[in-house]
């Protein structure tokens, strides 16, 4: 019964590769986030995703991709990894302006 | 962007004292929110509060908010060894906006 669930917990893979980090949640949420936390815990938003629309997109480079097939997820593409990507990427659903329930964490290193 | 910055960056107090950490943030919000990140989780929500309130209480947390200096405190008591963690404010202008977090630590 995990409210938001993401896959997987752990990727490790060489730069210049392509990957996924797929997320869910049951809640019945309209919105859903994604959030990079680098190595110092910085907690930064990459995207927001609302009944299937981005509504925000801060800066990130275009090398990621959200893909929202449905409300209930919002998978992360990476394409040609770099060095710097390593972080832990957080999924997260909630209402705009409330409370957002955060998944598990995936913890990206990038060789 | 707009996000909230908390203060101190890391506190260390021994089991029984009370944790205070701040939060600073920029522009008008509507809400104000808390979370507790435990070693390599996900963030856990604490406490909402929201611009027309001045004090909330939940357990053992209390959480003011002075919206005429723009910031917040988080008030833990009587801490435990299991309250260790980073803690986080957000702040709600447009989409939430985190800061880098206070790390405490709760010495048994």
């Amino acid at each position: 019964d995990t409210a938001v669930s993401q896959t997987p917990k752990y990727l490790v893979t060489q730069m210049g590769n392509d990957k996924s980090i797929k997320c869910e949640q049951n809640l019945g949420h309209d919105t859903m986030y994604w959030y990079k936390q680098d190595s110092k815990k910085f907690l930064k938003i990459m995207f927001s995703y609302n009944n299937k629309e981005l509504i925000i997109n801060e800066t990130v480079p275009n090398r990621f991709s959200p893909k929202s097939p449905d409300k209930a997820h919002l998978n992360l593409h990476i394409n040609s990894l770099e060095l710097g990507d390593s972080a832990v990427y957080f999924c997260a659903s909630g209402d705009r302006i409330g409370e957002q329930f955060f998944g598990p964490g995936t913890r990206l290193t990038v060789l | 962007s707009q996000q909230g910055e908390e203060d101190p960056q890391a506190l260390s107090i021994q089991e029984g004292e009370n944790a205070t950490m701040n939060c600073s943030y920029k522009t008008s919000i509507n809400n104000l929110q808390w979370y507790r990140q435990n070693s390599g989780r996900g963030l856990v929500h604490l406490i909402l509060i929201r611009s027309n309130e001045r004090e909330k209480h939940s357990g053992r947390l209390r959480v003011t908010l002075d919206t005429s200096k723009k910031s917040s405190s988080l008030l833990i008591t009587a801490s435990r060894a299991a309250d260790t963690a980073s803690y986080f404010c957000a702040t709600d202008v447009n989409d939430m906006r985190f800061g880098a977090g206070t790390r405490l630590t709760v010495k048994p």
